[in-house]
């Protein structure tokens, strides 16, 4: 059974700033791997499939990367409007995410 | 306009029942596999079922399976979440959501806005 770890669970960063937030699976999962944002409130809204491919209408400081089992979510220059949970998600076999991370602001 | 709505969610006693609804529009739901997500309160996403496009084929989590059952109408463009035996830890946001490349290995690009199941006495 797959495992996917989340870290860090909580990432204090300005406005401004790079974010790195980092997904591990516990065995490969190829590059079947999609990132979610989810505000308060709000249902999740798909960034990343493919690992690294942005989704319809997402912005380009939105980066994906890794595949197999070590996957990272970049934003290059944090928004007011990023400050959310972020969730990674496993579409190899069935899907299975992460537990989040969740970005605030420092 | 491309959306899902859910419907039917409420307070229900443990050991009861209830239907939640998803209604779609603005894409061929005919030929698109669909699924449940929940997330529980303060806590993270958890895939529930899926359902092929014609509704030939359904899948469970372990923590549903044999309690809650998944459902399409094409033609009505609607799919069902029918949940029986429910428990506590079954309160959480039910989502429906569509997956882009296959019933057991999509991920979701277009989601409901939930709709809130809490299992009390």
């Amino acid at each position: 059974e797959i495992v996917m770890t989340q870290s860090p669970a909580t990432l204090s960063v300005s406005p401004g700033e790079r974010a790195t937030l980092s997904c591990r699976a516990s065995q490969s999962v190829s590059s079947n791997l999609a990132w979610y944002q989810q505000k308060p409130g709000q249902a999740p809204r798909l960034l990343i499939y493919g690992a690294s491919t942005r989704a319809t209408g997402i912005p380009a400081r939105f980066s994906g990367s890794g595949s197999g089992t070590e996957f990272t979510l970049t934003i290059s220059s944090l928004q007011s409007e990023d400050f959310a949970v972020y969730y990674c998600q496993q579409y190899n076999n069935w899907p299975l995410f992460g537990g989040g991370t969740k970005v605030e602001i420092k | 306009e491309v959306q899902l709505l859910e419907s039917g969610g409420d307070l229900v006693q443990p050991g009861g029942s209830l239907r939640l609804s998803c209604a779609a529009s603005g894409f061929t739901f005919s030929s698109s596999a669909m699924s449940w997500v929940r997330q529980a309160p303060g806590k993270g996403l958890e895939w529930v079922s899926a359902i092929s496009s014609g509704g030939h084929n359904t899948y469970y989590a372990d923590s549903v399976k044999g309690r809650f059952t998944i459902s399409r109408d094409n033609s009505k463009n609607t799919m069902y979440l029918q949940m029986n035996s429910l428990r506590a830890e079954d309160t959480a946001v039910y989502y429906c959501a569509k997956p882009t490349g296959g019933v057991r290995n999509g991920y979701f690009d277009l989601w409901g806005r939930g709709a809130l199941v809490t299992v009390s006495s």
